[in-house]
């Protein structure tokens, strides 16, 4: 069935240590992908996106990388600062003419002082 | 510009009785999908509507039901409520027609089924 999962519940980083969350998709032909922060009380929060066309983009201390090959996503976040604790959700949108946005199951964050 | 306002936040129904959710997407916006948020099955598309129109629909049953109006803004129903019903409810407007465009989340609804 339709799933982008994650790899890992819950990830543990010292502040200051770069943090790499990560995702799997199952269909091919998706061809734009998400995350999201998730802080507790609070809607999901646009982070960074990419599409398929492209296998690498930066922004603020974030970085996604794409594999099409092995259907792969990663978040990477430099220099985890406290503020990044929260729960990280990949999502991946389908559709033409009407799109539908499904999300992994989640990965949260801890960043230990 | 204010962000994705949903009303109420917080709800408490009892099985068998039914209940509305309220969107009111960013001013522009003309694009409001809705999700179900739960511990088990994590974030879920119920569906997403553009210029009054559903155009897709995630695997929910017919209880669950939504509309949009002329000025964008979105309701959701669920009728016969059940105790797995207890959810967040996320409501999310984006600019246009393409699922490229960034969503932008609203709070929730928080609905609890006795």
């Amino acid at each position: 069935g339709e799933s982008v999962g994650l790899h890992l519940p819950t990830l543990s980083v010292q502040e200051g240590d770069n943090s790499i969350i990560n995702c799997a998709y199952s269909n091919s032909a998706s061809d734009y992908f998400i995350w999201y922060k998730q802080e507790s009380g609070k809607g999901p929060q646009f982070i960074i996106d990419i599409r398929s066309n492209m296998d690498k983009r930066q922004g603020q201390r974030v970085t996604v990388l794409l594999n099409k090959t092995v259907k792969h996503l990663s978040l990477q976040i430099a220099a985890t600062q406290p503020g990044d604790s929260a729960v990280y959700f990949c999502a991946e949108t389908r559709g033409t003419g009407g799109f539908k946005t499904i999300f992994g199951a989640g990965t949260r964050l801890f960043v230990k002082a | 510009k204010a962000g994705v306002t949903q009303t109420p936040r917080y709800l408490i129904k009892t099985r068998g009785q039914q209940v509305t959710l309220s969107c009111s997407p960013i001013s522009g916006h003309r694009s409001v999908s809705w999700y179900q948020q739960t511990p088990g099955q994590g974030l879920q598309f119920l569906f997403e509507y553009f210029s009054e129109t559903q155009r897709n629909k995630g695997n929910f049953p017919g209880r669950f039901s939504g509309r949009q109006f002329s000025n964008s803004r979105s309701e959701m129903n669920v009728s016969t409520l059940e105790l797995g019903d207890s959810a967040l409810y996320l409501c999310a407007s984006s600019l246009g027609a393409r699922g490229t465009d960034t969503q932008y989340f609203g709070p929730g609804t928080r609905l609890t089924v006795l």
